[in-house]
């Protein structure tokens, strides 16, 4: 396909498990970025990756969220120790660089009991 | 940090008023985006703006930077049903990440 393809596209997880998010971006996008939303708020930064560049993680809630980025291909952003804080879609977004549009994924919604 | 605040937070309006959201950064921008959501859906890229005093439009929408680089605003003209959504911006300062106002949600009354 020609867009973002986020997984799983719903996960429910019961408090104090990990939880692993999937994004595969664009093929050839050097930049990607995810994002979380909670129920009707706007976009907060999580992290955002760039070429081979140290990865900008300035947004990250705390130090049970991190994010990884493979080859400059997919990227996993995992929650440790879930909250039930955490509950709110996750998108993810690439784009071919620099000032470019970013072109989003359809989000995992991310539900913590 | 970089900051970009978005008023107003919701507007409600009968079809055919004109909408305008406004956007306003705490530094110079690079560049500027603007995206829509509709409910249930994920943000889609509207525009980019990029220079000082820029004006784009877009058949009913028109965008606008402000000289400074550090404002911007989308209006709406005449809106119809189908502009309901949340609306975005996302500013960029020079070499950094996209950072998005927290939107304007536009609910249209037919």
């Amino acid at each position: 396909g020609a867009g973002v393809s986020q997984s799983p596209s719903n996960k429910v997880t019961e408090k104090g498990k990990d939880v692993e998010l999937r994004c595969d971006p664009i093929s050839g996008h050097t930049a990607l970025y995810w994002y979380r939303q909670s129920l009707g708020q706007g976009l907060e930064f999580l992290i955002y990756f760039q070429g081979n560049s140290a990865p900008d993680k300035s947004g990250l809630p705390s130090d049970r969220f991190s994010a990884e980025r493979t080859g400059g291909s997919v990227s996993t952003l995992t929650i440790q120790r879930t909250q039930q804080e955490d509950s709110a879609v996750y998108l993810c977004a690439s784009s071919s660089g620099w000032g470019s549009p970013l072109h989003f994924g359809n989000g995992t919604r991310l539900t913590v009991t | 940090g970089q900051q970009v605040m978005q008023i107003p937070q919701y507007q409600h309006v009968q079809e055919g008023e004109d909408f305008t959201t406004y956007c306003n950064s705490s530094t110079t921008l690079s560049n500027i985006q603007w995206y829509k959501q509709r409910p249930g859906g994920h943000p889609v890229f509207l525009i980019q703006l990029v220079k000082s005093g820029e004006v784009k439009k877009q058949k009913r929408l028109t965008f606008q930077f402000g000289e400074a680089k550090k404002n911007s605003s989308l209006h709406i003209t005449a809106t119809q049903t189908t502009d309901v959504g949340t609306y975005f911006c996302a500013g960029r300062e020079y070499g950094n990440k996209l950072v998005f106002g927290a939107g304007t949600i536009l609910r249209v009354k037919s």
